[in-house]
């Protein structure tokens, strides 16, 4: 079941911060978010498990709601270099375990001006 | 940098025609991931694998087999390219030895265009 993010887009001057929304409507054993830019490929930004362990990235943080199977992303005082498309990746729970692979959503288009 | 390289970057055919992509990697991982990618849709998972010889079918494997018959090595085949299989196609490995909680690492990506 692809996870649904929110919003679409967002515009931001350099500084302002933002929230990106990832939601599943499954139970779900970890959330992993990647930023792409324009003709690269997706990056690794962090991962968020069960339990509350994170692994990522230093500038940006998470969040991981397990009981509403909700994350959301939070980026603070952006740069330039934070412009390009977030995606969210869900790892569903099956049966006590993981599914194993990587539902992603559709991704948020995050544009900083300067 | 993971180590990862996709041939060919780009590749325009036409519809029928078989088409392989090669996926390489240098560090000798485990799990490797073949994904397409299409506006509005973002990232699909075809196949995957988890060792030599071992694959498994993702969310759109109608149309695409895979092998993998190298650790390093892992081929997407078109057997008969269509114009909706036009996409960018990425390649990706897990580091860490199982399939969960551990991040992917992407290739540079294939563009292929089916006319």
């Amino acid at each position: 079941q692809q996870p649904v993010q929110s919003p679409q887009a967002v515009i931001l001057r350099e500084g302002e911060d933002a929230v990106i929304n990832c939601s599943s409507s499954k139970a779900l054993y970890s959330v992993h978010w990647y930023r792409q830019k324009h003709g690269e490929a997706p990056v690794f930004l962090m991962i968020l498990l069960k339990g509350g362990e994170q692994k990522g990235h230093e500038k940006i943080s998470a969040s991981f709601n397990e009981k509403k199977q909700q994350s959301s992303l939070y980026l603070t005082a952006s740069q330039l270099s934070y412009s390009g498309t977030y995606f969210c990746g869900t790892e569903e729970t099956v049966g006590g375990g993981s599914q194993g692979n990587l539902i992603f959503g559709k991704g948020t288009k995050l544009s900083v001006k300067p | 940098d993971a180590g990862i390289t996709q041939s060919p970057r780009h590749k325009v055919t036409e519809t029928g025609t078989p088409v392989t992509l090669r996926c390489h990697q240098t560090e000798n991982h485990r799990y490797m991931y073949w994904y397409r990618q299409d506006p509005g849709h973002g990232l699909r998972l075809i196949h995957y694998s988890y060792g030599v010889k071992d694959t498994d079918k993702g969310e759109v494997s109608d149309g695409y087999s895979v092998s993998r018959s190298k650790t390093e090595d892992f081929l997407l085949t078109l057997e008969s390219a269509t114009s909706s299989q036009t996409s960018v196609y990425f390649c990706a490995i897990s580091k860490t030895g199982t399939r969960h909680y551990n991040e992917q690492f992407f290739g540079p990506g294939t563009r292929l265009t089916v006319l």
